[in-house]
């Protein structure tokens, strides 16, 4: 089955800096990569996702990037804000297995002032 | 309101008793999934559902099992609940091939 590595496992940044995240897949045959926010002790929300036939993918101050030939993708955060600060998971699905996510192990970011 | 909801928020119950969780949505999504959060080990997929009486299991899905009798419902049981399965278990539901939206999450503690 598919597996996900994420890095690093925490990260510290000051505010106003970027942050960036690091993801690995396993399973060439996935096609679909979303990242999702999770605040202490809320649930997991949908930040931005992207699907295989896309290089980068832009909202506002976060972008996400994908090399399918190196099986990673990438999450970007530009000018940092307290409110950022947060625990962020990447995932990985392939297509016609019911949309099944298999989860990296998560990544704390700190955005210290 | 994200159109899904869980019940309990939380539970503490006692080693070899069975427990039941509830998920419940209202978006009339064809998928819905059962994970397990544990520090170090992010989500985890325990059982889904790809349609009424349709599941399947997850990676982790020995010690539990699920039932969907109607759309808006999926149940996960814990057949006889061990200290193993403390965790925070969130239910998820998609559409065909899209992102998911979560539940608030049950945090469950075995005794």
């Amino acid at each position: 089955g598919e597996n996900v590595e994420q890095h690093p496992s925490t990260l510290s940044v000051q505010e106003g800096d970027s942050a960036v995240i690091k993801c690995t897949y396993s399973d060439s045959a996935s096609n679909y990569f979303p990242w999702y926010k999770q605040e202490l002790g809320k649930r997991p929300q949908l930040i931005i996702d992207i699907r295989s036939n896309v290089g980068e993918k832009k909202d506002q101050r976060i972008a996400v990037t994908l090399n399918k030939t190196a099986k990673h993708f990438s999450l970007h955060i530009t000018e940092t804000q307290p409110e950022d600060s947060a625990v962020y998971f990447c995932a990985a699905s392939r297509a016609g297995t019911a949309s099944k996510l298999t989860f990296g192990t998560g990544t704390r970011l700190q955005v210290t002032l | 309101d994200a159109g899904i909801t869980q019940s309990p928020r939380h539970k503490v119950t006692e080693t070899g008793t069975p427990v039941t969780l509830r998920c419940h949505q209202t978006e009339n999504h064809r998928y819905m999934y059962w994970y397990r959060q544990d520090p170090g080990h992010g989500l985890r997929l325990i059982h889904y559902s790809y349609g009424v009486k349709d599941t399947d299991k997850g990676e982790v899905s020995d010690g539990y099992s699920v039932s969907r009798s109607k759309t808006e419902d999926f149940l996960l049981t814990l057949e006889s609940a061990t200290s193993s399965q403390t965790s925070v278990y969130f239910c998820a539901i998609s559409p065909s091939g899209g992102g998911y939206t979560f539940g608030s999450g049950t945090r469950l503690t075995v005794v």
